[in-house]
């Protein structure tokens, strides 16, 4: 099954810092997406972007794609303790399912 | 392994009337989120489930939304009295474990495409 793999799986950085997360996925796709989860809540749609977009960007974040590498990066500039929570990418393929990667958990430490 | 299951999966209602979507998650989940999909837009969470429980319900509206994972049988996603801004495609994703713990993946089912005229 098509899946988005996230990497790294875990990353502690200092407050005020740049973090940036990796996704690799292995079909064509038509969408990927990027979620956050606090532990215990549901996940929160950050951004999507599409298949002939190369860069995004909203607020404090910035996506990118390069669809013949088959990745995309999430960064996260001037990190806050709030930030700190896993982190998922979903691709959709053209079959329209959809499935999340098992997620980078983020803890930024003050 | 059958993935996750989501019927109907086309829904058309007049208003006013109830729509009722059911998910069967993966066997062995019994995490279980909803989301609904405006059109040209990601998937913006309503609800999460475990067995019996409502854990987080924070994305859902406060009138005419219901949810429930009973026991035995299928989440179902409850809309009483639909109006045309219902209009959407309901996606269910279900976890073996919550998924901000580690090496947890959730699977999205196909959808319930719901069209209110």
């Amino acid at each position: 099954s098509q899946q988005g793999e996230e990497d790294p799986q875990a990353l502690s950085i200092q407050e005020g810092e740049n973090a940036t997360m990796n996704c690799s996925y292995k079909t064509s796709i038509n969408n990927l997406q990027w979620y956050r989860q606090n532990s215990g809540r549901g996940l929160v749609h950050l951004i999507l972007i599409r298949s002939n977009e190369r860069e995004k960007h909203s607020g404090r974040l910035r996506v990118t794609l390069d669809t013949s590498k088959k990745s995309s990066s999430l960064l996260i500039t001037a990190s806050r303790a709030a930030d700190t929570a896993s982190y998922f990418c979903a691709t959709d393929a053209r079959d329209d399912k959809i499935i999340f990667g098992k997620g980078t958990r983020l803890h930024i430490l003050p | 392994n059958a993935g996750v299951m989501q019927n109907p999966r086309h829904l058309v209602r007049r208003r006013g009337q109830e729509a009722r979507l059911r998910c069967s998650p993966m066997k062995g989940h019994s995490h279980v989120y909803w989301y609904r999909q405006l059109p040209e837009e990601g998937l913006k969470f309503m609800v999460y489930l475990q067995k019996e429980n409502i854990i987080d319900e924070s994305g859902m509206p406060k009138e005419r939304f219901s949810a429930e994972f009973p026991k035995e049988g299928p989440s179902i996603l409850r809309i009483q009295q639909v109006v045309r801004g219902d209009s959407a495609a309901y996606f269910c994703a279900s976890s073996r474990m919550e998924l901000a713990k580690a090496g947890t993946e959730a699977f999205f089912g196909q959808g319930t495409r719901l069209t209110v005229v």
